[in-house]
C-alpha cells in the first residue's frame, strides 16, 4: 500500500530533550515536507526536501532541523525542544512540487 | 506573494443539504495547481482534488464537485446530500509550478447535524 508513515503518533517530552520523529514513505516520490498545525495558524511549512541530500526551509524552520539521507527517508529534529513547538506535525511526499503531497497520520508532541 | 483564503470559519448543515465551500486564491502565476484536503476528527489530511490552472472544467466525484473559476480565483467545493461523515475541517490549498511550498488556506470546519 503506498502510504507515508510516521513515528512516534503521539509524544510527551521536556524541554530540551532532543528527539526526532521519524518520515518514510514507500512511492518514490522526490519531494518530501514536513508541517505543523497549529490552532488558528493553519498548516505552516517547516522544512522541505527536493531530493536526496537537497534540503531548504520553509515558512517556520527556527528551532529545527531535517536530513535526507536516503529517498524514502526524512526526519525531523528537535534539537533542544520549547513548549512553543507542541504542535501537530505532518510529513507530506509528493513527486514534484506541483505533485499532489500525501501526508503522513500526524504526530502529536507536547513539549512540557 | 501566493494566499489562500477560506472565510467560511464554521458550517453546520443538517443532513442530506447542499452545503458549498468557498475558496478564493491570489497567485500572480499563470501556472498554479489548486488542492483540496479533508481532515476528519481522527486528524489525518485526505487528498481530494488537485486542479490546474488551465482546467477549467468543473470536477464531479460523487457528492463531491468542484467549481474552478479562474474569473473570480475561486475554487469552491460543493457536497450534495451532505452527510454525517462529511463531518471535517476541509483546507483549500496553492501552488505554483515553482519551488513555493503549498499555500494553505485557514480551513473551513463543517459540521453535518443528523
Amino acid at each position: 500500500e503506498a502510504q507515508v508513515t510516521q513515528n512516534p503518533r503521539y509524544l510527551i517530552t521536556v524541554t530540551g530533550k532532543k528527539l526526532t520523529v521519524t518520515c518514510s514513505q514507500n512511492m518514490n516520490h522526490e519531494y518530501m515536507s514536513w508541517y505543523r498545525q497549529d490552532p488558528g495558524l493553519g498548516l505552516r511549512q517547516i522544512y522541505y526536501s527536493m531530493n536526496v541530500e537537497v534540503t531548504d526551509k520553509g515558512d517556520v524552520p527556527e528551532g529545527y532541523k531535517v536530513s535526507r539521507k536516503e529517498k524514502r527517508n526524512f526526519p525531523l529534529i528537535l534539537e533542544s525542544p520549547s513548549p512553543n513547538q507542541t504542535s501537530l506535525y505532518f510529513c507530506a511526499s509528493s513527486l514534484g512540487t506541483e505533485g499532489t503531497q500525501y501526508f503522513g497520520p500526524g504526530t502529536r508532541l507536547l513539549v512540557l | 506573494a501566493q494566499k489562500v483564503t477560506q472565510a467560511q470559519t464554521e458550517i453546520s448543515v443538517v443532513e442530506k443539504e447542499d452545503v458549498t465551500l468557498d475558496c478564493v486564491y491570489e497567485t500572480r502565476d499563470t501556472t498554479y495547481y489548486l488542492f483540496w484536503y479533508k481532515q476528519p476528527p481522527s486528524g489525518e489530511l485526505v487528498f481530494l482534488i488537485r486542479r490546474n490552472s488551465f482546467d477549467e472544467q468543473n470536477e464531479i466525484s460523487g457528492r463531491y464537485s468542484w467549481n474552478f473559476q479562474k474569473s473570480t480565483s475561486s475554487f469552491n467545493f460543493t457536497i450534495t446530500a451532505s452527510q454525517v461523515v462529511d463531518s471535517a475541517v476541509y483546507f483549500c490549498a496553492l501552488t505554483d509550478s515553482g519551488n513555493t511550498p503549498l499555500v494553505f488556506g485557514k480551513g473551513t470546519r463543517l459540521s453535518v447535524i443528523a
